[in-house]
């Protein structure tokens, strides 16, 4: 039979919109955090970093919010394009000073 | 810098045969990571390195895998030998320090049928 794969959380939005995509992390002692986009049939490309003694930092079109009381990560983009679709993986770096990734979400930009 | 490159893109080989990846990092670069990636389990680390040594390799599934850098330009991960289950994209990243983030290469899709 088929096998069962991961569910990836979806994301539509239109075009010209802004879009919010969250990350829950696992370890509380991680202090290092990136976001990475996907496309298909591509390698995970890097968007933008944030250590753990900040709270936000922002790049072009895209803002990354830290909140490290709920473990909780956020990527903000304003003003989607079609050139966004793709699948965001939320990364953190612990201690052991390897990378761990999230399942990741899919963004699909609507005409 | 042309990046993280990977070879080859696509491996087709049958169960029970030798399968070997490559990954060329960027120059420069002292940490290199192996990563697998498959819709049941997402991107696994697998095994990583710090100047040609390898740190941790706990992501390793089995004795069947094993992975080397001879030189600060070339790893290896080599499958042997290969079942169907092993079947999946794996990437080579590259990062200078471990504070910074990792470079990915364009995978190797490996189908063992």
């Amino acid at each position: 039979g088929e096998s069962v794969g991961l569910h990836l959380p979806t994301l539509s939005v239109q075009e010209g919109d802004n879009s919010i995509i969250n990350c829950a992390y696992s370890n509380s002692a991680s202090d290092y955090f990136i976001w990475y986009k996907q496309e298909s049939g591509k390698g995970p490309q890097f968007i933008i970093d944030i250590r753990s003694n900040m709270d936000k930092r922002q790049g072009q079109r895209v803002t990354v919010l830290l909140n490290k009381t709920v473990k909780h990560l956020s990527l903000q983009i304003a003003a989607t394009q079609p050139g966004d679709s793709a699948v965001y993986f939320c990364a953190e770096r612990g201690s052991a000073r390897q990378l761990t990734f999230g399942s990741g979400t899919q963004l699909t930009v609507l005409p | 810098d042309a990046g993280v490159i990977q070879s080859p893109r696509h491996e087709v080989t049958e169960m029970g045969q030798e399968v070997t990846l490559r990954c060329k990092p960027i120059s420069g670069h002292d940490y290199l990571f192996w990563y697998r990636q498959t819709m049941m389990r997402g991107l696994e680390l697998l095994i990583y390195f710090n100047n040609n040594v390898p740190i941790d390799d706990s992501g390793m599934p089995e004795d069947r895998f094993s992975a080397k850098m001879p030189n600060a330009s070339f790893s290896t991960l080599k499958i042997q030998p290969s079942e169907p289950r092993d079947s999946a994209v794996y990437f080579c990243a590259s990062s200078p320090h471990p504070n910074t983030e990792a470079f990915f290469g364009q995978g190797t899709r490996l189908t063992v049928v």
